[in-house]
């Protein structure tokens, strides 16, 4: 009941494209559901967060939409660009809180030129 | 030194060595975590430190052991590690465990067991 099923596990985009990653919950008390950006050699950077009180959350290219009664929630990329390639993160805690949060095993975002 | 430091970056041990980890963190935050990431595998979170005192084991085996001397230094001690202990380890840091304040990664620390 603690796993966030992320898919999928890689993906590959155009630039310009809009790139789509899901993720689903199963524990109805998590309810702080943040994404969290990782490159090559670096450690995963908080990328946008959204709480269930609110449907969509947009933060300039980044949008997470959240749909509570079917426990899941996804990040839209939109005009994705070459420097967006990084492996990609959502996860889920309860509390509201960052005490323990539960990862989702990732997505490899490729976007080509 | 800004952010969250991790060292070494690299690290390979035999299975009867004693090495340890190191984490500092120069945001004047309170909570430090160990996090695992393995390969096809969700991060794990291995430890938190609240204020110093450890408030999470996440059932992790006894040949890892934390320390936290203050809140801006964390270690993780290891010993008689096993190959599937191979992975990279995580540190981070917050304002506070417990709120949604944000997450700072440190680069990680790239253990291979031997």
């Amino acid at each position: 009941q603690q796993q966030v099923k992320q898919s999928p596990q890689s993906l590959i985009v155009q630039k310009g494209g809009i790139s789509i990653i899901n993720c689903a919950y199963e524990n109805t008390a998590f309810d702080y559901f943040p994404w969290y950006q990782q490159f090559p050699g670096k450690g995963p950077a908080l990328l946008i967060a959204i709480r269930p009180d609110v449907s969509e959350k947009k933060e300039g290219r980044f949008t997470i939409s959240f749909n509570k009664s079917a426990k899941q929630f996804s990040l839209h990329i939109m005009d994705s660009q070459p420097g967006d390639s990084a492996t990609y993160f959502c996860a889920a805690s309860g509390g509201g809180s960052n005490y323990k949060l539960t990862f989702g095993k990732g997505t490899l975002l490729t976007v080509n030129p | 030194e800004t952010g969250v430091t991790q060292t070494p970056r690299h690290l390979v041990m035999g299975m009867t060595n004693k090495k340890s980890l190191k984490c500092e963190q120069h945001l004047g935050h309170n909570a430090m975590y160990w996090y695992k990431q393995s390969a096809k595998k969700p991060l794990e979170l291995m430890f938190v430190y609240n204020f110093k005192e450890q408030t999470e084991n996440n059932s992790v085996p006894s040949r890892f052991s934390p320390e936290c001397p203050n809140s801006s230094h964390l270690f993780l001690h290891l010993h008689t590690l096993q190959p599937e202990d191979s992975a990279l380890y995580l540190c981070a840091s917050s304002q506070v465990a417990g709120n949604t304040g944000e997450l700072f990664f440190g680069e990680g620390s790239r253990l291979t067991v031997l």
